[in-house]
């Protein structure tokens, strides 16, 4: 099974700054990879896949980049509405697919 | 629009049976991949089950190996979870959730709202 880890737990941020989270895969994942973000009581909706693709209707202000193991997702200038739980996954075609712990972005 | 409507969830006790069910519309379910992800309250994550977009291919967690069955009927766009030996840690809001494409390891770009299955006695 590949382990997702997410750091760091939670980051305080201040709005308009920069945020920037980090993921690591336990082995080799290429750019099978996608950020979510979750808010309290909502469902999880897709940011990030391929890595570095942004899905549809997402702001350019969250950006991914990463390959392999080593993955960011940027948020450039956070507003109030970004202030929430963010996961990565990983979907390789080896089961399962994994989720990361998540990180908590809180305001600052 | 895209919809995913979850239906099914409720109390049941150890040991016991429930299935869920996942109405979809505005888009070609039998074209797609779909997938079960549960959420225990107050934890994150976790990928259940998932199914190719013909229903000939699934995969599933190991914890729920054996115990839960993803299958879908592309004549009514319904995908299913049936959960049988539930334990108290099966206890989670379900989420219903397609696949961008049709392999069943992708990643998911509509979500439904959840259904919540609580196991306890």
């Amino acid at each position: 099974e590949i382990v997702m880890t997410q750091s760091p737990a939670t980051v305080s941020v201040s709005p308009g700054e920069r945020a920037t989270l980090s993921c690591r895969a336990s082995q080799s994942v290429g750019s099978n990879l996608a950020w979510y973000q979750q808010k309290p009581g909502q469902a999880p909706r897709l940011l990030i896949y391929a890595a570095s693709t942004r899905a549809t209707g997402i702001p350019g202000r969250f950006s991914g980049s990463g390959s392999g193991t080593e993955f960011t997702l940027t948020i450039s200038s956070l507003q109030s509405e970004d202030f929430a739980v963010y996961y990565c996954q990983q979907y390789t075609n080896r089961p399962p697919l994994t989720f990361g712990g998540g990180t908590k972005v809180e305001i600052k | 629009e895209v919809q995913l409507l979850e239906s099914g969830g409720g109390l049941v006790q150890p040991g016991g049976s429930l299935r869920l069910s996942c109405a979809a519309s505005g888009f070609t379910f039998s074209n797609y991949a779909m997938t079960w992800v549960r959420q225990a309250p107050g934890k994150g994550l976790e990928w259940v089950s998932a199914i190719s977009g013909s229903g000939a291919t699934t995969y599933s967690a190991d914890s729920v190996k054996g115990r839960f069955t993803i299958a879908r009927d592309n004549s009514k766009n319904t995908l299913y979870l049936q959960m049988n030996t539930l334990r108290a840690e099966d206890t989670a809001v379900y989420y219903c959730a397609k696949v961008e494409y049709d392999f069943w390891s992708g990643p998911t770009d509509y979500w439904g709202q959840g259904s919540l299955v609580t196991v306890s006695s």
